[in-house]
């Protein structure tokens, strides 16, 4: 498809185990975000991809919190020993690099830290 | 630091009708943009309607049109005509230049729109 996949949809895991949340931006798109929306609340940044640039990462809320991005393309959340409230659902956007432009989403991973 | 703030968490509309959803925003900078985005329970964002802040008109499209009050960093949104697909989360955003396009979010008005 042309818009930004994520994978899964859903995500259940047990407290303590490693999780891999997997985002395909928008082909040509340069700039890339992850979001975190915890149950009835906005969405809170977490990490920005722009081209080879070093990434943005002030938004991360714990060292268990990282994120990768291969060969410009295909970004991977890792979240390691999870814990309960992490539970939320993780949204990618991707968009062209030009301040400004909008912002594609995906439909986001729903984690359930149990 | 950027905030948003939407001061309505719901807010509820009669078909057909017009209904406008606040937004306020505090920051230093001078140009940003202002963004509204949808959130229908697909959980997928869809930009509604974007603003420039050095731009003075009020960016209008089709039945959404923006009341962008610069000075008083005020953002709203108004629908005309509403209709029940326009049921759904809204969200109040900005951005600014040496951000990239780092969106940063209010917490979000729930339209209720009644048949």
């Amino acid at each position: 498809g042309a818009g930004v996949s994520q994978s899964p949809s859903n995500k259940v895991t047990e407290k303590g185990k490693d999780v891999e949340l997997r985002c395909d931006p928008i082909s040509g798109h340069t700039a890339l975000y992850w979001y975190r929306q915890s149950l009835g609340q906005g969405l809170e940044f977490l990490i920005y991809f722009q081209g080879n640039s070093a990434p943005d990462k002030s938004g991360l809320p714990s060292d268990r919190f990282s994120a990768e991005r291969t060969g410009g393309s295909v970004s991977t959340l890792t979240i390691q020993r999870t814990q309960q409230e992490d539970s939320a659902v993780y949204l990618c956007a991707s968009s062209p690099p030009h301040w400004g432009t909008e912002a594609f989403f995906g439909q986001g991973t729903r984690l359930t830290v149990v | 630091a950027q905030t948003v703030t939407q001061s309505q968490p719901e807010m509820s509309v009669q078909e057909a009708e017009t209904v406008t959803l606040s937004c306020t925003y505090d920051t230093s900078e001078s140009d940003y943009y202002l963004f509204w985005y949808k959130q229908p329970p697909s959980r997928q964002m869809i930009l509604v309607i974007r603003q420039e802040a050095y731009k003075q008109q009020n960016a209008t499209e089709n039945r959404f049109s923006v009341n962008f009050q610069k000075a008083a960093k005020s953002f709203s949104l108004k629908i005309s005509d509403s209709q029940l697909g326009d049921a759904a989360m809204y969200f109040c955003a900005d951005s600014y230049n040496n951000a990239g396009n780092m969106l940063t979010f209010g917490g979000g008005t729930r339209l209720m729109v009644k048949p």
